[in-house]
C-alpha cells in the first residue's frame, strides 16, 4: 500500500525557514518523480514544485521560484521542501503526491497525495 | 501558464440524478487533463486521467470527455460519497501543472 506521510509543518515568522519532509513507502520511491502540491485554507490547489526520481531535475511555480528548494533522498525513500523567505501568503496545507507514471520526468499526473503538512505565516 | 476555468462554481444535485462538470483550458492540452475529488479534510484522489481514463477502483459511474480545451466530468447517478469539490488539473504545458478553481457538487 502506498502511503506518503508529510511532516515539519508549524507557525514561522515572515522571512523564517521551515523543512518539510515526506516519507514514503509501498512502492519503488526512486522510480517517481514526485511533487508538492498546496492549497491555502478555503482555497483550490496549487502545485508549488516537483523532482524527477532519478536524475533530480527540480521544477517550481514562479511565486517560490528562488525561496523554494526541493530535494530527495532515495536511500530513505524522502522527499524534502525546504522553504525560506517565507510569505504570508505560503500560508497553506502542503502536500506531496507520487507521480502516476514511473521512470519520466515530472509529469504532474499525482495518483498518491499524502495528508499534508500546515505551514502557517504568521507574526 | 494554462489557465484552468471550471464551470459551475457550485452544484447542486439530488441524489440520484445526473452531474455534468466542465473545465476549460485557456489553451491546448490535448488530452492531459485529470480530475480529482476532494472531500473535507482529506488529500485529493485521482478519478480520471488522459481525459477519460478511470483511475483504479474509480466506480463506472465517473465519465470523463473532451480533448484540446473542453473538457467535462460526467458523474452518472450522483451517490451520497460523491458529494465533494472536483478538480481538474492539465499536466501538458508545464511546468507548472494548474488546477481549475474547483466545482462544488452539493446536495440539492
Amino acid at each position: 500500500e502506498v502511503q506518503l506521510l508529510e511532516s515539519g509543518g508549524g507557525l514561522v515568522q515572515p522571512g523564517g525557514s521551515l523543512r518539510l519532509s515526506c516519507a514514503a513507502s509501498g512502492f519503488t520511491f526512486s522510480n517517481y518523480a514526485m511533487s508538492w502540491v498546496r492549497q491555502a485554507p478555503g482555497k483550490g490547489l496549487e502545485w508549488v514544485s516537483g523532482i524527477s526520481g532519478i536524475d533530480y531535475n527540480t521544477y517550481y511555480a514562479d511565486p517560490v521560484k528562488g525561496r523554494f528548494i526541493v530535494s530527495r533522498d532515495n536511500s530513505k525513500n524522502t522527499l524534502y521542501l525546504q522553504m525560506n523567505s517565507l510569505r504570508a501568503e505560503d500560508t497553506a496545507l502542503y502536500y506531496c503526491a507520487k507521480d502516476f507514471h514511473p521512470f519520466v520526468v515530472v509529469s504532474g499526473l499525482l495518483d498518491y497525495w499524502g495528508q499534508g503538512a500546515l505551514v502557517t505565516v504568521s507574526s | 501558464e494554462t489557465v484552468m476555468t471550471q464551470s459551475p462554481a457550485t452544484l447542486s444535485v439530488s441524489p440520484g440524478n445526473r452531474a455534468t462538470l466542465s473545465c476549460r483550458a485557456s489553451q491546448s492540452v490535448g488530452v492531459n487533463l485529470a480530475w480529482y475529488q476532494q472531500k473535507p479534510g482529506q488529500a485529493p484522489r485521482l478519478l480520471i486521467y488522459a481525459a477519460s481514463t478511470r483511475a483504479s477502483g474509480v466506480p463506472a459511474r465517473f465519465s470523463g470527455s473532451g480533448s484540446g480545451t473542453e473538457f467535462t466530468l460526467t458523474i452518472s447517478s450522483l451517490q451520497s460519497e460523491d458529494f465533494a469539490v472536483y478538480y481538474c488539473q492539465q499536466y501538458s504545458n508545464w511546468p507548472p501543472v494548474t488546477f481549475g478553481g474547483g466545482t462544488k457538487v452539493d446536495i440539492k
